[in-house]
């Protein structure tokens, strides 16, 4: 069981959309469609922010996407403001034994 | 509305085994479907899920740390307990438990404050 593999930084400004991606195997990501993102602020607890692939819970910004390709992930964050600033991750159902695997992690830097 | 608390002890020995409490509301754990898990997280890295617990007792666990690792729930008192043997400093992390919800996979939509435990002698 080897952890989802995700850029280690991404950085855009202001307004940009930036798109992170989440690189797994037909174990995980590429055979189900249960992908989610989860939004962290130091110090603070994760937050869902997308799951089953492109589902967002109630309260979310739109401005957060997902999508899935094969066995690569992606999380979009368009109009990028100052508060999206924060590490985010992945993590995918992995099957009966496996269950979930998270991803190594992105930190988001709005410049 | 639905909160979840970690509780247990900050700093624990190399060997000893390490007992995690999650105390929640606004949710039963047994109604059908739900879920509670346990993840954690090293200072500086990533996440790590451990365990999970479903309504019907049915468990799953990180094949990594399955031999390590038992949940249970006791549903009078909205508790998930997650107990660790064997524990080394690489196990320092903040702990943190979370709530499935039902017919949901890969998703936890209500997470504690989590718990650093630090191991050291």
């Amino acid at each position: 069981q080897s952890a989802l593999t995700q850029p280690a930084s991404v950085s855009g400004s202001p307004g940009q959309s930036i798109t992170i991606s989440c690189t797994g195997t037909s174990s995980d990501v590429g055979g189900y469609n249960y992908v989610s993102w989860y939004q962290q602020h130091p110090d603070k607890a994760p937050k869902l922010m997308i799951y089953d692939v492109t589902k967002r819970p109630s309260g979310v910004s739109n401005r957060f996407s997902g999508s899935k390709s094969g066995n690569t992930a992606s999380l979009t964050i368009s109009g990028l403001q100052a508060e999206d600033e924060a590490d985010y991750y992945c993590c995918s159902y992995g099957g009966f034994s496996t269950s979930y695997v998270f991803g190594t992690g992105t930190k988001v830097t709005v410049l | 509305q639905i909160t979840l608390k970690e509780s247990g002890p900050t700093l624990v020995k190399p060997t000893q085994t390490l007992t995690l409490t999650c105390t929640f509301s606004g949710f039963s754990l047994s109604a059908s479907g739900v879920g509670v898990g346990w993840v954690r997280q090293p200072p500086g890295k990533a996440l790590e899920w451990l365990a999970l617990i479903y309504w019907d007792d049915d468990k799953r666990y990180s094949p990594s740390l399955k031999s390590r690792l038992t949940i249970t729930k006791d549903t009078s008192k909205n508790q998930v307990v997650l107990t660790m043997t064997n524990m080394d400093p690489v196990d320092t992390a903040t702990y943190y438990c979370a709530h499935r919800p039902v017919a949901a996979a890969a998703q936890f939509d209500f997470w504690g404050q989590g718990t650093l435990v630090t191991v050291s002698s």
